[in-house]
């Protein structure tokens, strides 16, 4: 069975540090990696894409990827409450379809 | 340009009962899948579709779930009989490829409750 797995949280920060959230997967042949954002009762939103070893930078966020550690993670600096929410981790995996895979997502609380 | 669509918003059915949910991709994406999260659960997979074809559909719990796409433009995910354990968020995404990279964009869901 290949899986995602993701700290359900919730994941409390005050506003201004940085989130930190992690996700870790099965498929050691998976090569596509995201991050969706999903406010309650509304559609995730996709906000970041990883192919490849590194960290990649977007704004305030930062997605880092580990394939050989099988872990994938995203960065919020200067958080906001705005960006209180569930953080969806999605990975592509091999075998034929690269059907999208989520985890079940992190609760992020970011307080004043 | 418009995003996936999802009809209805919300549905509350009775046991034994059918419903049929409906799904408008993005236009030119070829891709629609659907997903489905129980309360306090991942977003599993339940089939995808590439224009009107199943592609993979081994996501689907049993034969009470029929999904199709006719003409390859929106879809349908019908359910019947319903039953207690069917409640939850139903997902569409679509996407414009297929492969490795593919970015897919969902729709706002249907919230179903069997009840």
């Amino acid at each position: 069975q290949k899986e995602v797995e993701q700290n359900s949280g919730p994941l409390s920060v005050p506003e201004g540090a940085i989130a930190s959230l992690n996700c870790t997967y099965s498929d050691r042949g998976s090569q596509s990696f995201f991050w969706y954002r999903q406010y309650s009762g509304k559609s995730p939103e996709l906000i970041m894409s990883i192919y490849s070893n590194g960290d990649k930078e977007d704004g305030r966020f930062t997605a880092q990827l580990n394939k050989a550690s099988q872990y994938v993670s995203l960065l919020i600096r200067d958080s906001q409450p705005s960006d209180s929410a569930t953080y969806l981790c999605a990975v592509n995996m091999s075998g034929g379809s690269y059907i999208p895979t989520f985890g079940r997502g992190t609760s992020l609380i970011v307080h004043p | 340009e418009a995003g996936v669509t999802q009809f209805p918003s919300h549905s509350v059915i009775e046991k034994g009962q059918t419903v049929t949910l409906r799904c408008d991709p993005i236009s030119g994406h070829d891709n629609l899948y659907w997903y489905r999260r129980v309360m306090g659960k991942e977003i599993k997979f339940l089939l995808h579709f590439v224009k009107e074809s199943k592609q993979d559909e081994s996501g689907m719990p049993n034969n009470r779930f029929l999904a199709e796409r006719t003409g390859g433009t929106y879809s349908t995910l019908k359910v019947q009989p319903a039953e207690l354990e069917d409640s939850g968020v139903y997902f569409c995404a679509s996407s414009q490829s297929v492969g490795m990279n593919t970015e897919a964009f969902f729709g706002q869901g249907t919230r179903l409750t069997v009840v």
